[in-house]
């Protein structure tokens, strides 16, 4: 079965600070990576995905994600956060034949200005 | 172009009752699931339907149910509510089944359970 984890569950940064989310996932075929954000009081968005290529992919506001296929991992990154980007942030997984998404526990930001 | 509409955005109900939430998928959308979202859970997958068939199921009880219309939109019922199905219920609606299709969510119905 797949599953997702996260590695904190509370990251609180200054503005400016770099950002790194960890997501890890278990599956045992190909699978399709996502990161989904949660601002506050808003609905889920999409940030960015991975279906294959460059294993490094670019998304909105500047967020960024790589995926280490050795590693299993998926994490996203920003150089420079800000207080905007307080939020709730999902890893998704989904594989490539039918099955539904399974997203990780999520990890809550918090930007102090 | 509008985006998933789900209704009500909020319900307060009692305990053995039973409740009807309902979702409006994007324009042209064929697939909708069904996510619980708490806050020690995370994002739980109930179902997902696609052509009106119920394609995956999530690890719930059978008291969780849902349908899909033939104009794709969908509802989900909860009968003999418990407590502890207090949560926000999003759903997320996407192109097709395919691998390259992301979700595009609601802003999901808050259910409290008294």
């Amino acid at each position: 079965a797949q599953s997702v984890s996260q590695h904190n569950h509370h990251v609180i940064l200054s503005e400016a600070a770099s950002l790194e989310l960890g997501c890890n996932y278990s599956y045992g075929g190909t699978v399709n990576l996502f990161w989904y954000v949660q601002y506050p009081g808003q609905h889920l968005q999409l940030l960015l995905k991975y279906f294959s290529g460059d294993p490094l992919v670019k998304g909105i506001k500047g967020f960024e994600a790589e995926f280490i296929k050795s590693k299993f991992s998926f994490n996203l990154r920003k150089p420079s956060v800000q207080w905007s980007d307080t939020a709730e942030y999902f890893c998704a997984v989904k594989g490539n034949y039918g099955q539904n998404f399974v997203f990780g526990p999520g990890t809550r930001l918090s930007v102090l200005p | 172009k509008a985006g998933v509409t789900q209704t009500p955005r909020y319900l307060i109900k009692t305990r053995g009752q039973q409740v009807t939430l309902s979702c409006s998928p994007i324009s042209g959308h064929r697939s909708v699931s069904w996510y619980q979202q708490t806050p020690g859970q995370g994002l739980q997958f109930l179902f997902e339907y696609f052509s009106e068939t119920q394609r995956n199921k999530g690890n719930f009880p059978g008291r969780f149910s849902g349908r899909q219309f033939s104009n794709s939109r969908s509802e989900m019922n909860v009968s003999t509510l418990e407590l502890g199905d207090s949560a926000l219920y999003l759903c997320a609606s996407s192109l097709d089944r395919g691998w390259n299709s992301p979700l595009h969510f609601g802003n999901g119905t808050r259910l409290t359970v008294t």
